[in-house]
């Protein structure tokens, strides 16, 4: 059982878009950064948001991050076939002196 | 480009011991936190142990510590992890990524470790 909670999966159409939320607690997501990753099986997995909402460069804006309190929300907007992928949330908790991921959500477009 | 290359998975049986190593390119190694994370079959990343530039803070998940041991020479741009007494569940792919305390910047393609006998 993850530290971080996220749903096991997500679709939508392309073109459209698609939320995948990352629960968590103030000790980890309330106290500290929060990224995000996307990985397709087989591949590096590709950090996508940091510090709940900046992009690193050559990742697009159609992805985006925000932070709630103890939660944080991934929007994927303008959905195409190459964004099918896992999608992992992270942090530090520091109850735990670790790094702790999400569960992962499998994104399918349909 | 960054680059970060795994070696040294493979079968090994339980009980046993294995060395991966992550050999790095196009970055300041030094200046970087190195992390290894693993996902089991079928299963989500788990993070097991990061080391910082210099080497000399290190920090494990509770489930390893003890049987897993994170190392970085950085003359040679690599970071190492020692496994020990290997389980079947230790049966996984290893990444290892680089970035600061708390994020991942960039990873590896992984390295497959096997523990069966």
């Amino acid at each position: 059982q993850s530290v971080l909670t996220q749903p096991p999966s997500v679709s939508a159409a392309p073109g459209q878009k698609v939320t995948i939320s990352c629960s968590g607690s103030n000790s980890n997501i309330g106290s500290n950064y929060l990224s995000w990753y996307q990985h397709l099986p087989g591949t590096a997995p590709k950090l996508l948001i940091y510090e709940y909402d900046k992009r690193p460069s050559g990742i697009p804006d159609r992805f985006s991050g925000s932070k709630s309190g103890a939660s944080a929300t991934l929007v994927i907007t303008g959905l195409q076939t190459g964004d099918e992928a896992d999608y992992y949330c992270g942090t530090w908790d520091s109850s735990l002196g670790a790094v702790v991921f999400g569960g992962g959500t499998k994104l399918t477009v349909l | 480009e960054v680059q970060l290359v795994e070696s040294g998975g493979g079968l090994v049986q339980p009980g046993g011991s294995l060395r991966l190593s992550c050999a790095a390119s196009e970055f300041t190694f030094s200046y970087y936190w190195m992390h290894w994370v693993r996902q089991t079959p079928g299963k989500g990343l788990m993070w097991i142990s990061r080391i910082s530039g210099d080497g000399s803070h290190t920090n494990y998940a509770d489930s390893v510590r003890g049987r897993l041991t994170v190392s970085r020479d950085n003359a040679k741009n690599t970071v190492y992890l020692q496994m020990n007494s290997l389980g079947a569940e230790d049966t996984a792919i290893y990444y290892c990524a680089g970035g600061n305390i708390y994020r991942l910047n960039f990873w590896g393609q992984g390295t497959l470790v096997t523990v069966s006998s």
